[in-house]
C-alpha cells in the first residue's frame, strides 16, 4: 500500500518570495511522483513529474521539485511566487505496482499576498 | 486537442434525491476515473474503468453510488439517494495506455455538488 503525507495545511508567503511545499511518501514498491496545482473552481493540471534519472525535476511556471529516496520526499520549491501562485497543491504518487492508482495527499494551500 | 469534459459544473440538491453527472474524456483515452473530492481534502478515487470495464471500485459506496461507462467513451456517475455527506467536487480524469507507464491523468473541472 502508498501513502501521501503534505505536511502543511497552508502557507502563506508574500510576493516574490520563495516557497518550498512538504510532501512525504511511503511504498513498499518503487513509486512515480507528481505535484499538480488546483485553482479555484477547476480540476487539477499538472506541474510537474518525476518518473526516473535526474532527481531535480522542472516544471511549469517557475516550479521544481527533488526526489530524494533516501528521505522518500518529493517537495515542491519556487524561488519567487506571484500573486497568480495562489492555489492548492496536491502531491500524489503512483506506485509501480498499481497500475495508475493515485494516491493523492491532502492538500497544501498557498496563499501570496502583496 | 479537447480535455476532459464534464457536466453540469453545479448542481444543489436535497437529501434523498437522485443527481447524475456525466463525463467525456479526451479522445483515445482509454482509462477514465472517478473521483470525490470532499473540501480540505484531496481527492479520492471512487471508481477506474478500463475501456468499459470496471478496474477498481473498491471504495465506491455501492449501496447508493453507481456509474457505468457504455461504450468505452463517455461514464456517467450517479448518486440515489443523496445524503448531506456527500457535498463535494466530483472529478473525472482520463489517461491513455498507448502512452505507457505511468498513464499521467488528464482532469476535468470537476461538478460540485452540494445536498441540502
Amino acid at each position: 500500500a502508498q501513502s501521501v503525507t503534505q505536511l502543511d495545511s497552508q502557507v502563506p508567503v508574500f510576493e516574490e518570495a520563495p516557497v518550498e511545499l512538504r510532501c512525504n511518501y511511503s511504498s513498499s514498491v518503487s513509486v512515480y511522483l507528481f505535484w499538480y496545482v488546483q485553482y479555484p473552481n477547476q480540476g487539477l493540471q499538472l506541474l510537474l513529474k518525476y518518473l526516473s534519472g535526474s532527481t531535480l525535476v522542472k516544471g511549469i511556471n517557475g516550479f521544481e521539485a527533488e526526489f530524494n529516496k533516501s528521505q522518500t520526499s518529493f517537495h515542491l520549491r519556487k524561488p519567487s511566487v506571484h500573486i497568480s501562485d495562489t492555489a492548492e497543491y496536491f502531491c500524489a504518487v503512483i506506485s509501480t505496482d498499481s497500475w495508475g492508482k493515485f494516491q493523492f495527499g491532502a492538500g497544501t494551500q498557498v496563499v501570496v499576498t502583496p | 486537442e479537447a480535455g476532459v469534459a464534464q457536466s453540469p459544473r453545479y448542481k444543489i440538491i436535497e437529501k434523498r434525491q437522485s443527481v447524475a453527472f456525466w463525463c467525456n474524456p479526451i479522445s483515445g483515452h482509454a482509462t477514465l476515473y472517478w473521483y470525490q473530492q470532499i473540501l480540505g481534502q484531496g481527492p479520492k478515487l471512487l471508481i477506474q474503468f478500463q475501456n468499459n470495464g470496471v478496474v477498481d471500485d473498491s471504495q465506491l459506496p455501492k449501496d447508493r453510488f453507481s456509474a457505468e461507462r457504455l461504450k468505452g467513451v463517455d461514464s456517467t456517475l450517479k448518486i440515489q439517494p443523496a445524503k448531506l455527506e456527500d457535498s463535494a467536487v466530483y472529478l473525472c480524469a482520463s489517461s491513455s495506455l498507448i502512452q505507457g507507464p505511468p498513464y499521467e491523468q488528464y482532469f476535468g473541472p470537476g461538478t460540485r455538488l452540494t445536498v441540502t
